[in-house]
């Protein structure tokens, strides 16, 4: 099946850093999101984005649809001890990759620490 | 407001027992979605609906059932068959096959 890597698999930083984490594929993605979940609590949507090259932001928080429509990027700005969590990258793969249009790939996460 | 909700937020059950894990939503949406996650292993999908009355197995179906008989409720059974249910469980659902919303998952532990 589809498999997305997901890249750092945890990250240790101080206040106010900015923060990048990313999600590759071997094969094409139609839909690009971005979660965060916090402890003992469902994943958040925080950023979808649908067209390759694609640059979205939600606050402090920025998400690219790569080029080659095979990976994503979110980076995080002047991070602050609020934005501890999980981020999980997802996304659809291309319809005749022999899977459901609804059936969404997850990477395996980010943990994010943040230092006060 | 509109949300998804699922109960219990925690759930203890005896070795052998079966188990059913309450899924609600109020978004007009159509599909629904059960996941699985344990640590370090992201989110895996057990069963999928995109419209009442059907469903479809996901990954790791083994050992669970569902049913879909009105467009807000997807009730997941966790089956005495599925060999290690301890596990927190999402269930999410999504207008049409973009974006998913999350419940705030029921957290499972066999005893």
């Amino acid at each position: 099946g589809q498999q997305l890597n997901q890249s750092p698999q945890s990250m240790f930083i101080q206040e106010g850093e900015d923060v990048s984490m990313n999600c590759t594929s071997s094969s094409i993605f139609n839909t690009w999101l971005w979660y965060k979940q916090e402890p003992g609590e469902g994943p958040v949507l925080l950023i979808a984005l649908y067209k390759a090259g694609e640059l979205t932001s939600n606050g402090r928080l920025t998400a690219q649809f790569g080029i080659t429509r095979k990976d994503s990027f979110l980076n995080i700005s002047a991070s602050i001890p609020s934005d501890v969590g999980i981020y999980f990258c997802a996304g659809h793969p291309l319809p005749n990759s022999g899977g459901s249009n609804y059936k969404l790939t997850f990477g395996k996460g980010t943990l994010l620490t943040v230092n006060p | 407001d509109g949300g998804i909700t699922q109960s219990p937020k925690y759930l203890f059950r005896k070795e052998g027992q079966n188990v059913t894990l309450s899924c609600e939503q109020n978004l007009n949406h159509d599909a629904m979605y059960w996941y699985r996650q344990d640590p370090g292993q992201g989110l895996r999908l057990i069963y999928y609906s995109q419209i009442v009355n059907d469903f479809q197995k996901g990954d790791i179906a083994e050992g669970y059932s569902v049913s879909r008989e009105k467009k807000e409720s997807f009730p997941l059974t966790v089956t005495s068959a599925q060999k290690n249910p301890t596990a927190f469980y999402l269930c999410a659902s999504s207008k049409t096959y973009n974006e998913q919303f999350f419940g705030p998952g029921t957290r499972l532990t066999v005893l």
